[in-house]
């Protein structure tokens, strides 16, 4: 089955360490998303890529990081930088393309104390 | 500037009854409009999409929703509601563009009244 994986789903890290989520899919898709999610605040775009080697700043980009050296792949890294690190990350892909919905990942909880 | 607006953070309907999840949105080419669902520590599903076409879409789980440009509102409805419905809602808003952003809104908490 075709879908998007993302490790681990929680994941624990002390405060002034990176930390590197993973994010990956088999759907043959182009364009491929990281969202942070807080209570009551929705989702908020971290970075997306259209292709490899290839990605763009979202709203939030400040103390993350990510890389796109692969198609099926696309790590997210939060640095030490990050004020408030302590989220849910979800990672997405879109069809190819004309488009289509985001398919999403199960996500992945991260708690920095 | 591109936003989307869910006003309702949190609605509670009984077991049965009807429902509407209010969405507004502002953007400035065609809009693709999606809504999704998401269970508690899971990832998103999408319920349905809308791009062009017929203005009221129907989506999975007995969810449909109506596109009205006018009012650049993009509302979720179910006739009747199920207990398994309990979940958080997300509308979503973007253009065709593979390449685009996502724009999501702060979603609303649907509790169900046994």
């Amino acid at each position: 089955d075709g879908g998007i994986t993302q490790s681990p789903k929680y994941l624990f890290r002390k405060e002034g360490q990176n930390v590197t989520l993973s994010c990956e899919q088999n759907l043959n898709h182009d364009a491929m998303y990281w969202y942070r999610q807080d209570p009551g605040q929705g989702l908020r775009l971290i970075y997306y890529s259209q292709i490899v080697n290839d990605f763009q700043k979202g709203d939030i980009a400040e103390g993350y990081s990510v890389s796109r050296e692969k198609k099926e792949s696309f790590p997210l890294t939060v640095t030490s930088a990050q004020k408030n690190p302590t989220a849910f990350y979800l990672c997405a892909s879109r069809d190819p393309g004309t488009g289509g919905p985001l398919h999403f990942g199960n996500g992945t909880r991260l708690t920095v104390t | 500037a591109q936003s989307v607006t869910q006003p309702d953070i949190h609605i509670t309907v009984s077991e049965g009854a009807s429902l509407e999840l209010r969405c507004n949105y502002s953007y400035g080419a065609t809009p693709y409009l999606f809504w999704y669902v998401q269970s508690p520590g899971q990832g998103l599903q999408l319920l349905l999409k809308y791009f062009s076409g017929d203005t009221l879409v129907q989506g999975i789980k007995g969810f449909e929703a109506e596109f009205k440009r006018s009012q650049s509102s993009f509302n979720l409805r179910k006739p009747s509601v199920h207990w398994s419905d309990a979940a958080e809602y997300f509308c979503a808003v973007g253009a065709a563009s593979s390449a685009s952003k996502i724009i999501f809104g702060s979603g609303t908490r649907l509790s169900i009244r046994p």
